[in-house]
């Protein structure tokens, strides 16, 4: 069963505009970490952010920020004045606390960014 | 540079043929990964490995053999090559204590 659910295979953002990206997730564990991929044209996997089950805050770094809605799982991916360089697959993925440290990830959502 | 080197970065076999994609990592890590991407799937697991000498089926194993001889090297075979295998492979590692993954930069691979 799918564990990992991104509903937007593709968007488009204007440049400076902020953007949200969804993933919602399935676990009955009650220790589980999530992060979000960025994967550019270049192909390389870039890691961006992650958020834990226990964490009390939601997290973040620099332009990108996770809102984390614990209760309706759903750790959606905001990136604020998007840049051309944002321009990207970008991937959610859960690891689970008894999965010996096994990423599941989600289908992904292509992010295009113009002028 | 520290990190997880994947070679070779492009392939193209033959149906019926034989490879093995290595990878290869300097930071001691204990656990590494192989995973598939798709479009439209996302990464999807092959095999894991927990330490030397230790490995373990993932989501999508069949096809696949693994060896984890060396700490450092984590090796993916195909035996038979077959054109479902036509793919984008990934080897991540991770240190047990920390959450963060390193990426190798990918293996293309066309079977015809």
């Amino acid at each position: 069963a799918q564990k990992i659910t991104q509903t937007q295979p593709g968007m488009f953002v204007q440049e400076k505009e902020a953007v949200t990206l969804d993933c919602t997730y399935d676990t009955s564990d009650p220790s589980y970490g999530l992060f979000w991929y960025k994967q550019p044209s270049s192909g390389e996997m870039i890691f961006l952010i992650y958020q834990g089950s226990y964490d009390q805050q939601n997290a973040t770094e620099g332009r990108y920020s996770l809102n984390f809605q614990k209760a309706r799982k759903s750790a959606n991916l905001v990136i604020s004045a998007s840049q051309l360089g944002d321009s990207a697959m970008y991937f959610c993925a859960m690891r689970e606390s008894d999965s010996w440290g096994k990423l599941q990830f989600g289908a992904g959502t292509q992010v295009v960014v113009t002028p | 540079n520290a990190g997880v080197t994947q070679t070779p970065k492009f392939r193209v076999l033959k149906t019926g043929q034989s490879m093995t994609l290595l990878c290869a990592q300097d930071m001691n890590h204990e656990y590494m990964y192989w995973y598939r991407q798709d479009p439209g799937m996302g990464l999807r697991l092959i095999h894991y490995s927990v330490g030397e000498g230790t490995t373990a089926k993932g989501e999508v194993p069949d096809g696949y053999n693994v060896s984890r001889l060396k700490k450092q090297n984590f090796l993916l075979g195909l035996e038979s090559a077959a054109p479902s295998q036509t793919s984008v492979y990934f080897c991540a590692s991770r240190e047990t204590a920390n959450y963060g993954y390193t990426f190798g930069s990918g293996t293309r691979l066309t079977v015809v």
